[in-house]
């Protein structure tokens, strides 16, 4: 079965520092990966997916299936991106669902 | 701008009561799911349904039971509420499993608490 590994539960930067939330997965086929944010108060939404290769809100992350890697980098944080954030995964084969990392709380202090 | 609805937001049962969480969505999506959420563990998925009339087993089914009434709506129930049930649920929808890398619209949540 697939995981989803997001090894920090916090992680607290300055404003105008990088930013980079590691996710790491395991699973043998070719995943759709996909970032999602729940800010405070609010929905969980999408925040982006790695077939679209775009940036949201200053966010870019690269799908390394060398490394089974999806991090997400942006290079100055802002304290509008403190919210919590989770990796997710949709397998190519069976079950076509998410599976989620347990999340990181970002944290941008002024 | 509804999206996905979930009724009710806060619940609080005793042990071995019953009780149905409502989830309905206004966008015409094909799929629902519905996830628990835990203290420091990501969504997990416990049941879900790619297309009206079918409903599957997710990762962490035991203890749950669906109704896909019809396309906008997918309910859970809670037969006999136990105490590891104590969670926030999540319903969510999308266009369809064959778009995998289309993206789930969630719900506000349900917090249920079970004494």
């Amino acid at each position: 079965a697939q995981r989803v590994t997001q090894p920090e539960k916090l992680l607290s930067v300055f404003k105008g520092a990088p930013v980079e939330l590691k996710c790491n997965y395991s699973y043998s086929g070719s995943p759709e990966l996909f970032w999602y944010v729940q800010y405070s108060r609010q929905r969980l939404q999408l925040l982006l997916r790695h077939i679209s290769r775009e940036s949201i809100k200053g966010f870019t992350a690269d799908l390394n299936k060398g490394e089974t890697s999806f991090h997400l980098k942006k290079p100055f944080a802002q304290e509008e991106d403190s919210a919590m954030y989770y990796c997710a995964l949709v397998p190519d084969t069976g079950r076509r669902a998410l599976t989620f990392g347990s999340g990181t709380r970002l944290q941008v202090q002024p | 701008n509804a999206g996905v609805t979930q009724t009710p937001k806060f619940q609080v049962l005793k042990t071995g009561q019953s009780m149905t969480l409502q989830c309905a969505q206004d966008m015409n999506h094909n799929s629902m799911y519905w996830y628990r959420q835990d203290p420091g563990m990501g969504l997990r998925l416990i049941y879900y349904s790619a297309s009206e009339g079918t409903t599957d087993k997710g990762e962490v089914p035991n203890g749950y039971n669906v109704s896909r009434l019809n396309k906008r709506e997918f309910s859970l129930r809670l037969e006999s509420a136990a105490p590891s049930q104590t969670s926030v649920y999540f319903c969510a929808s999308s266009e369809g499993p064959e778009y995998s890398n289309q993206p789930q619209h969630f719900g506000d949540g349900t917090r249920l608490s079970i004494l």
